[in-house]
C-alpha cells in the first residue's frame, strides 16, 4: 500500500505538553504535507515539507523530513485543548503527475 | 466564500438507487481530487483530476463510481446502484498543482 503507517494511532495528552505524531511511507516522494481534521469537519492543511527539506516551522508546529528513513514527524509544542483532532499526513508520489494519498492518522485528545 | 464547495452536504438514498455529488473548486486550481472517509479512517483516495483529464483512478473503486470534470471546472461524481457499503463522507479537494489542498466540508452519504 501506498499509505505508509502513522503512529501512535491515538495520544492523550495534557494541556501545555507536546505531542509528537509520526509518518511513514514507502516509496520516494515529491513533499510531505500535513492536515488536521476536526471531528465531523473537513481537513485543513498545516504545513508541506518537500523532498529537499529537513525541516519546517510554522507557529507551534514543527515537522521534520527524513528521506533516508522515509519518516516524518509533526511536533505541537505547549498543546491546547483547542489541538484536539486527527493529524493525518499526505504524500505526492510520482513526481509532477502524482497524486495525493493519505494515511489512516492519528487522533490527539489534549485534556485541559 | 471562495473555497472548496460540495454540494449536497447530507443525501439520504435506498440502495440500488443512483445519486450524484457536485464539487466546485477554487476557481484557480487545476487540480481536483475525490475522497471517500469512513468512521475512524483516513481519507481514501478515489480518483482525480488535472485541468479536464482524469489522471488516475483508485483500483479500489469499483465500476458503480465514475467522476467527470468538464471544462475544468466543477467536478461531478456519481454512483450507480448504491449499495450500503457506500455510506460514507465523500471529500472533493483542490490544489495547483502538488502544493496544499484545500478541502470541501464533504457529502455524507447514507445508503438505507
Amino acid at each position: 500500500s501506498q499509505q505508509g503507517e502513522e503512529d501512535p494511532q491515538a495520544l492523550s495528552i495534557q494541556e501545555g505538553e507536546n505531542a509528537t505524531m509520526n509518518c511513514s511511507y514507502k516509496t520516494s516522494i515529491n513533499n510531505l504535507q500535513w492536515y488536521r481534521q476536526n471531528s465531523g469537519r473537513g481537513l485543513v492543511h498545516l504545513i508541506l515539507i518537500r523532498s529537499n527539506e529537513r525541516e519546517k516551522h510554522s507557529g507551534r508546529l514543527r515537522v521534520t523530513l527524513d528521506t533516508s528513513k522515509k519518516s516524518s514527524s509533526l511536533l505541537i509544542t505547549a498543546s491546547r485543548a483547542a489541538d484536539t483532532a486527527s493529524y493525518f499526513c499526505a504524500r505526492i508520489y510520482g513526481g509532477s503527475q502524482g497524486n495525493l494519498i493519505f494515511g489512516k492518522g492519528t487522533k490527539l485528545s489534549v485534556k485541559p | 466564500d471562495t473555497g472548496v464547495s460540495q454540494n449536497p452536504r447530507h443525501k439520504i438514498t435506498k440502495r440500488g438507487q443512483n445519486v450524484t455529488f457536485r464539487c466546485d473548486p477554487i476557481s484557480e486550481h487545476n487540480r481536483l481530487y475525490w475522497y471517500r472517509q469512513t468512521l475512524g479512517q483516513g481519507p481514501e483516495f478515489l480518483t482525480y483530476f488535472q485541468n479536464e483529464a482524469q489522471l488516475e483512478k483508485s483500483r479500489l473503486l469499483s465500476d458503480r463510481f465514475s467522476a467527470e470534470r468538464p471544462k475544468g471546472s466543477f467536478s461531478t461524481l456519481e454512483i450507480q446502484r448504491t449499495e450500503q457499503g457506500d455510506s460514507a463522507m465523500y471529500l472533493c479537494a483542490s490544489s495547483r498543482q502538488t502544493v496544499e489542498a484545500f478541502f470541501g466540508q464533504g457529502t455524507r452519504l447514507t445508503v438505507v
